[in-house]
């Protein structure tokens, strides 16, 4: 089985300061890594993903992630957060080449940009 | 646009009478979804379906029940709600579909509906 751990329930940071949203995942077979955003009262909105080939994965609204095998790691990163970035971010993860695996999700993290 | 639909946004409904919530989606994907997902915790897999498969979580209470009748539809039904199933409930979608031979597990959610029980 799968788990995610999202390492800080919230992050309070100042506008245009740069983030980093910690995901740590275990799993004893290959997987595919996503984070989502959810913005209050809405559904969850895919950011990036990662399936295969380059580690350093680019998505929606300026984020960016790494994947990290030998530290099962996929950090969410932004050089320079916006007030419209407040939201929940979770990462998740499913088994690689098993199409209808559920996703497993993390707690969340909330991120409040401070103006 | 393509795109998951859930209605009602809002629905409130008293203690122990039965409620339906309502998705469809236009993106003619074959697996469907439905999370549950209290204030500050992240989303929960009730059940999906593959196809017309219904594939049940094992701790999902028997108060819960879904239909499928067609591909676009799906519907989550609770029969007695309690105070305990007040929620956001999340529908997804995706296709299992194979890309260079990997399968692709990208699921698109709606935008939920946000159930009181009174």
């Amino acid at each position: 089985a799968q788990s995610v751990t999202q390492l800080d329930s919230q992050v309070p940071v100042f506008e245009e300061a740069p983030v980093e949203l910690r995901c740590n995942y275990s799993s004893s077979v290959s997987v595919y890594l996503f984070w989502y955003v959810q913005y209050p009262n809405q559904g969850l909105q895919l950011l990036l993903k990662y399936l295969s080939g380059s580690t350093l994965v680019k998505g929606i609204n300026g984020f960016e992630a790494e994947f990290n095998k030998s530290q099962t790691s996929f950090h969410l990163r932004k050089p320079s957060v916006h007030i419209s970035d407040t939201a929940e971010y979770f990462c998740a993860v499913t088994r690689r080449n098993s199409g209808n695996t559920p996703l497993v999700f993390g707690k969340g993290t909330r991120l409040s940009v401070i103006a | 646009d393509a795109m998951v639909i859930q209605n009602p946004r809002y629905q409130v409904t008293q203690f122990g009478k039965p409620v339906t919530l309502s998705c469809s989606q236009t993106l003619n994907h074959n697996v469907m979804y439905w999370y549950q997902q209290k204030s500050s915790q992240a989303p929960k897999l009730l059940f999906h379906y593959y196809d017309k498969d219904f594939n049940n979580e094992a701790d999902t209470p028997d108060n819960f029940q879904s239909r499928r009748p067609n591909t676009s539809f799906c519907f989550l039904d609770i029969r007695s709600p309690g105070l305990g199933d007040a929620a956001m409930y999340l529908c997804a979608t995706s296709r299992d579909e194979r890309a260079g031979g990997q399968i692709r597990n990208e699921q698109f959610f709606g935008p939920g509906t946000r159930l009181t029980v009174l």
